[in-house]
Order: C-alpha cells, then sequence, then structure tokens
C-alpha cells in the first residue's frame, strides 16, 4: 500500500509568518500533488510536481510556494500566512510516467489554523 | 457550472439501507471516474477507480458510471455505521493529473 505521510496533523500559526507543510510517499511515486480543502468548495490543487525540481501552479497558486528537491519529499511553503489561508491541506501522489493513469494516495492531511 | 457536481447531503439512513450517491460531469473528455471515503479529520482514501462506463463491484460497494448521461453512482449494500463518512466524486481524462473532484456527500448511517 502506498503510504503518504504529513509531518503535521494540526498546525496553529499567526498571521505573516513563514509556514513549512511537508509530506514524504514511500512508493517511490514521481508525481506529488497538494490540494486544500474547505467546506463547500471541495478540493482545489494548489501546486504539482512530476520530478524532483519540477513544479507545474494547479488552479490556485497564490500565496503558495513548493519545493521538490528529494523523490520522495515536497513541501508547502506559505511565504506570509493570511487569514483566509486557514484550511485542511492534503498531499497526494501518483505512479508518474508518460501515460500516468494512476489515481491520487492522499495522505491524512495538516489543518492549518492562522490567527 | 462546476465540471462535477455533487450533492453535499447530508445523508441519513437507517443500518442496513441501499445508499445511493450520485454526482454528474460536464467534461465528456472524462474517462477516469473515482470514489472516494474520507472520515472526520482524514484524508480521502480511494474506495473505487474506473475506467469509462460500466459497472465495478467490491464488495458491498458497486461503482456505476453511464458516460451517455454523464451521471455517476455509488451504490452501498447493507450499509453500517462505519460507512458514515464523507464520499468524495471524482472525475478525470488523465488519472492522476487534473483531476476533478465533487464537494462531497455526507453519509450517517444510524445503528
Amino acid at each position: 500500500d502506498v503510504k503518504v505521510t504529513q509531518s503535521s496533523r494540526y498546525l496553529v500559526k499567526r498571521t505573516g509568518e513563514k509556514v513549512f507543510l511537508e509530506c514524504v510517499q514511500d512508493m517511490d511515486h514521481e508525481n506529488m500533488f497538494w490540494y486544500r480543502q474547505d467546506p463547500g468548495l471541495g478540493l482545489r490543487l494548489i501546486y504539482f510536481s512530476y520530478d524532483v525540481k519540477m513544479k507545474e501552479k494547479g488552479d490556485i497558486p497564490e500565496g503558495y510556494s513548493v519545493s521538490r528537491e528529494k523523490k520522495e519529499r515536497f513541501s508547502l511553503i506559505l511565504e506570509s500566512a493570511s487569514t483566509n489561508q486557514t484550511s485542511m491541506y492534503l498531499c497526494a501522489s501518483t505512479l508518474g510516467g508518460d501515460r500516468d493513469n494512476s489515481p491520487l494516495h492522499f495522505g491524512n492531511g495538516t489543518r492549518l489554523t492562522v490567527t | 457550472q462546476k465540471e462535477v457536481e455533487q450533492d453535499p447531503g447530508p445523508l441519513s439512513v437507517p443500518e442496513g439501507a441501499i445508499v445511493s450517491l450520485n454526482c454528474t460531469y460536464s467534461n465528456s473528455a472524462f474517462q477516469y471516474f473515482m470514489w472516494y471515503r474520507q472520515y472526520s479529520r482524514k484524508g480521502p482514501e480511494l474506495l473505487m477507480y474506473t475506467y469509462s462506463s460500466g459497472n465495478k463491484e467490491d464488495g458491498r460497494f458497486t461503482a456505476q458510471v453511464d458516460k451517455s448521461s454523464k451521471y455517476i453512482s455509488l451504490f452501498i449494500r447493507d450499509s453500517q455505521p462505519s460507512d458514515s463518512a464523507t464520499y468524495l466524486c471524482a472525475s478525470s481524462n488523465t488519472g492522476g493529473f487534473k483531476t476533478i473532484f465533487g464537494a462531497g456527500t455526507r453519509l450517517f448511517v444510524k445503528a
């Protein structure tokens, strides 16, 4: 089974702080994703990465950046946290490859509160 | 119009009932259809993954896709209190990439 591990389950940060959310997968997947989940809005894609040091913007990248220095690790960075970034953040991965049609496998999420 | 529409519920049923969860989608290019189950304060867990039209069965769960009407369904037979969760439907034309999710339906199964 794929295991996607997010380092923190709950985080509370202050407005203006720089925040790092960490995600590790153990199945040698090439693709990794960051989503946020909000009531009534569902899951929205922030960024994804299809290879080490490669990244692509998703639907809502503003206010976020990402880092992928190693294949198994994908970090989401909030450069200056704001209250509207209070949300559940979900990391996911897929197998990858040229014709990848494998489904997303998710971690258990990090619930971030910005005060 | 959202690309994947799902009634948020909540849906409350007695234990043992047959549950029907439904979604519609608008993009004819979607080929892959997924159902995820999400327990409170946990991440979504893949329940069913189907390609194109037809039915797929796994234990008490049956996923059904009708591409002609752009309709996706999940049936749960003999529902149990442990099935109480939010169910997310999702569609994609490429599998993992560009997966579009419905808002999720909250299901309560009462003992």
